[in-house]
């Protein structure tokens, strides 16, 4: 069955430091995957996506996310966090037919200043 | 370009009563999907619309939901009758093409109660 894991509920980090959000999944074939965020009162919104091609993919915004094949991986990072990046972010992935995302719980970013 | 627009933001209900949520995707965007998101957990997949016709309804919970898209533009969500399970965020998307990001809605807030 594919899958999504976000295995951190919630993650803290000082304004200025760099930030890592997980992200694991599970998915027969080549995987389609992508990091929404969805801000306080506000629909979710697209940063980046991986279908092929170089293992760094940039996205909105300043985040990066790093396909590992081998980890079955897809972290989301960015060297300097803002206050204002503080929002709740959800990694995906396209389903065998790709006509829907099966999306992770979810994992809220607090960064303080 | 207006993005996916979504009505009413919020709703609140009493169990036994009908509900009906309504979506207005992305101008040109054939494909239109529906996800909820419950008691702060992963968001799922509750339909595929592709113009008017039903793709994929594997994520519908029962009986007591009905999607339509008549004329392939705009789409509603009936909850009849509503229980107190049926609270969530239900959030809509649209997408060119399956396989590629999905724009999201704001999302409707439903509270049965």
């Amino acid at each position: 069955a594919q899958s999504v894991a976000q295995p951190e509920d919630q993650v803290n980090v000082a304004e200025g430091n760099p930030l890592t959000v997980k992200c694991t999944y599970s998915v027969s074939g080549n995987p389609y995957l992508f990091w929404y965020v969805q801000y306080p009162n506000r629909g979710l919104q697209f940063l980046l996506k991986y279908i092929t091609g170089d293992n760094l993919v940039k996205g909105s915004y300043g985040f990066e996310a790093e396909f590992n094949k081998s980890q079955t991986s897809f972290h989301l990072k960015k060297p300097s966090a803002l206050v204002s990046d503080s929002a709740l972010y959800f990694c995906a992935v396209l389903s065998g037919g790709y006509n829907k995302l099966i999306f992770g719980a979810g994992t809220r970013l607090a960064v303080h200043p | 370009e207006a993005g996916v627009t979504q009505f009413p933001s919020h709703s609140v209900i009493e169990k036994g009563q009908t509900v009906t949520l309504r979506c207005d995707p992305i101008s040109g965007h054939d494909n239109l999907y529906w996800y909820r998101r419950v008691m702060g957990k992963e968001i799922k997949f509750l339909l595929h619309f592709v113009k008017e016709s039903k793709q994929d309804e594997s994520g519908m919970p029962n009986n007591r939901f009905l999607a339509e898209r008549t004329g392939g533009t705009y789409s509603t969500l009936k909850v009849q009758p509503a229980e107190l399970e049926d609270s969530g965020v239900y959030f809509c998307a649209s997408s060119p093409d399956p396989g590629t990001e999905a724009f999201f809605g704001q999302g409707t807030r439903l509270t049965v109660v």
